[in-house]
């Protein structure tokens, strides 16, 4: 079985400064990992994935995610935070043993402020 | 179209109606996926079609709950004798092939809710 947990439901940051938006995940086999942003009464919005290679992986609008093997976690990242990045976030994984079911985590509500 | 398109966005329905739900994925796209999001929570999957044929049904949680994509691109979740606990967000996601890396591009989701 496959699963994420997101550990913190809110985040809160003050703009220009980093954030960090936890994820960690379970797998039996090897991971493929992904991001993902939702702005209400909108659809999920892919930010970016993590399938093999470079444990540092960028994406969109200046997010970027580490992969991290030993601690089994995929935690995503900004330098500088805007109030524009206000949002929820969602961590989801894939086995890639398994078919092509892809599990979310409960999400992270990250909140900018001025 | 340059989406992922589902309809009706809001659906109301009383306690024991039948409803359906459609999605028009991207173009092209071979894979299909349905979830359900409740309030305050991530999505759960329900069902995945690859082309017609609906290889995952592990997540429909209950026979009241049937999805087909007859033709390989429009798909429709019907959802028989409504209860209050189907009320959600259900949300369709397409992707272009059926590798396990290729991410999904979801629509903004159906919004039931059951009186």
């Amino acid at each position: 079985a496959q699963s994420v947990a997101q550990p913190e439901d809110q985040v809160n940051v003050a703009e220009g400064n980093p954030l960090t938006v936890k994820c960690t995940y379970s797998v039996s086999g090897n991971p493929y990992l992904f991001w993902y942003v939702q702005y209400p009464n909108r659809g999920l919005q892919f930010l970016l994935k993590y399938i093999t290679g470079d444990n540092l992986v960028k994406g969109s609008y200046g997010f970027e995610a580490e992969f991290n093997k030993s601690q089994t976690s995929f935690h995503l990242k900004k330098p500088s935070a805007l109030v524009s990045d206000s949002a929820l976030y969602f961590c989801a994984v894939r086995d890639t043993g398994t078919a092509s079911k892809l599990t979310f985590g409960t999400g992270t509500r990250l909140q900018v402020t001025l | 179209g340059a989406g992922v398109s589902q309809s009706p966005r809001y659906k109301v329905a009383k306690r024991g109606q039948d409803v359906a739900l459609r999605c028009d994925p991207i173009s092209g796209h071979v894979s299909l996926f349905w979830y359900q999001q409740a309030l305050g929570q991530g999505p759960e999957f329900l069902t995945y079609f690859q082309n017609e044929a609906q290889l995952d049904k592990s997540g429909l949680p209950s026979d009241r709950f049937f999805a087909e994509r007859p033709e390989g691109s429009v798909s429709t979740l019907k959802i028989q004798r409504t209860q209050q606990e189907d009320s959600a967000v259900y949300l369709c996601a397409s992707s272009f092939g059926h590798s396990n890396t290729g991410e999904l591009f979801f629509g903004e989701g159906s919004r039931l809710t059951v009186l």
